[in-house]
């Protein structure tokens, strides 16, 4: 069984640019969950979507957004990069639809973004 | 305060110790309770679960302690290869993590 992919593996952008990071979740799972992990610092939950739709979000500014298409793949889109914004990226999913079931989430390799 | 509070460490351990992680949760209302193993550079993967009546996988041994809202993670006889970081996560609607806490076990 394929795990969770993600794409671009590295980028590197400018302040101010826009960038779009990629995830496939495990065949069967419904939910995609986006963190952020700063260097030396925990996952931050970013967002998550669960049959296309938005189920909740983190405490981050609305220029990081997303979605998810009916294959259940999804995207991050971050505007207006800060050079906080450097990061490891990780996407995760998991076959229930959170609040119930135990399952736990799969996490991709992640997507490393430095803003230069 | 954080949801998911971790000693940050570092533990650095001989091969064979015991060595106990603790955890600290501020949502009540959390259901379910989870142990990460991070490796540098690497995506977090599950290690185990925590129930209720605590449970125990080899060498590793989790328990819950709701009414302190409590999670401790014990590894005994530490390998080499238990060097990583230990991510705590408490899941209501979603998962919340802790910072972690970095474990070297040494020769």
């Amino acid at each position: 069984e394929a795990g969770v992919t993600q794409s671009p593996t590295h980028l590197i952008k400018t302040r101010g640019q826009q960038v779009t990071l990629r995830c496939s979740p495990i065949s069967g799972h419904t939910s995609v969950y986006w963190y952020q992990q700063a260097l030396g610092l925990g996952l931050q939950f970013l967002l998550w979507y669960d049959e296309g739709e938005e189920r909740n979000r983190g405490n981050f500014p609305p220029r990081f957004s997303g979605r998810q298409f009916p294959n259940y793949s999804s995207e991050l889109n971050v505007n207006a990069l800060e050079l906080e914004d450097s990061a490891l990226y990780l996407c995760a999913s998991s076959r229930d639809r959170g609040g119930l079931g135990v399952t736990e989430q799969f996490f991709g390799p992640g997507t490393r973004l430095t803003v230069l | 305060r954080k949801e998911v509070e971790q000693d940050p460490g570092p533990f650095n351990v001989p091969e064979g110790a015991t060595v106990a992680f603790n955890c600290t949760y501020s949502n009540s209302a959390s259901q379910s309770f989870f142990w990460y193993r991070q490796d540098c550079r690497k995506e977090p993967k599950l290690l185990m679960s925590v129930y209720s009546s605590g449970n125990e996988d080899g060498r590793f041994t989790a328990q819950l302690n709701r009414a302190s809202q409590y999670i401790s993670l014990l590894i005994r006889d530490s390998k080499l290869s238990d060097s990583a970081t230990y991510l705590c996560v408490v899941k209501r609607n979603d998962m919340r993590f802790g910072a972690g806490t970095r474990l070297t076990v040494k020769p």
